[in-house]
């Protein structure tokens, strides 16, 4: 399994793009980045997910190097709502496969 | 989207007794469900893969007969901590892949309390 490392945490403010890296330097050939958002008392929620350079939805982008040895998650215009913990987890999206979590970036968003 | 239910959301129990924690999938069949800790401040920990019609297989350190685990349909796993005790006291989550392709989907967790 990738073992993934990420910064303990961030401090921003509202309004401000948060860029949060992630190193996965063992990356395998059929693994995926997946990125999750976590609050206080309740399961991760699904941010986004990419093979390689870049991917966006409604409410993040993820970039990607062509070595695929790092990814970042790009969170534009942040608000208060957005303090959470955020995890990146690398894998194979096998239904029968399972991932293990790092120890996340705890992102704060200041008024 | 695919969705993960778990039930309780918390229970309170008195140590010695047994706690069971469901883990249904709501609108699509997971043949593989996993099982995650989480203690105050700490990242999950996952404890077990869930196989429907076989046995689990637990991470190194997991017990096995204290954490019975049951998949036995489609969409319903179920965590039973046997004779519980106050260090079992966490935070459990279940997720589920709705598919090969899919992002594991989390349930929104099972706070357990020993007293």
């Amino acid at each position: 399994l990738a073992k993934t490392t990420q910064p303990i945490s961030m401090d921003s403010y509202e309004g401000q793009e948060v860029n949060i890296t992630c190193s996965h330097n063992n990356i395998a050939t059929n693994d995926y980045i997946t990125w999750y958002q976590q609050f206080p008392s309740q399961g991760p929620r699904f941010i986004i997910q990419g093979y390689k350079t870049k991917v966006t939805n409604e409410v993040a982008s993820l970039f990607i190097p062509a070595d695929r040895k790092s990814s970042t998650l790009s969170l534009p215009r942040v608000s208060l709502s957005d303090t959470a913990v955020y995890y990146c987890l690398v894998g194979s999206l096998a239904a029968g496969n399972k991932l293990t979590f790092g120890g996340g970036t705890r992102v704060l968003v200041k008024p | 989207g695919a969705v993960v239910s778990q039930h309780p959301s918390w229970v309170i129990c008195k140590s010695g007794t047994s706690v069971k924690i469901e883990c249904r999938s709501l609108d699509f069949q997971a043949t593989t469900m996993f099982w995650y800790r989480q203690f105050p401040k700490q990242s999950l920990m996952l404890m077990a893969t869930s196989n429907e019609g076989s046995k689990a297989t637990y991470e190194q350190g997991v017990e096995k007969d204290k954490f019975l685990i049951n998949h036995a349909s489609l969409t319903l796993s179920t965590l039973t901590v046997t004779s519980a005790h106050p260090e079992d006291s966490s935070f459990y989550i279940c997720s589920a892949r709705q598919g090969d392709g899919s992002p594991l989907h989390f349930g929104n967790g099972t706070r357990l309390t020993v007293t």
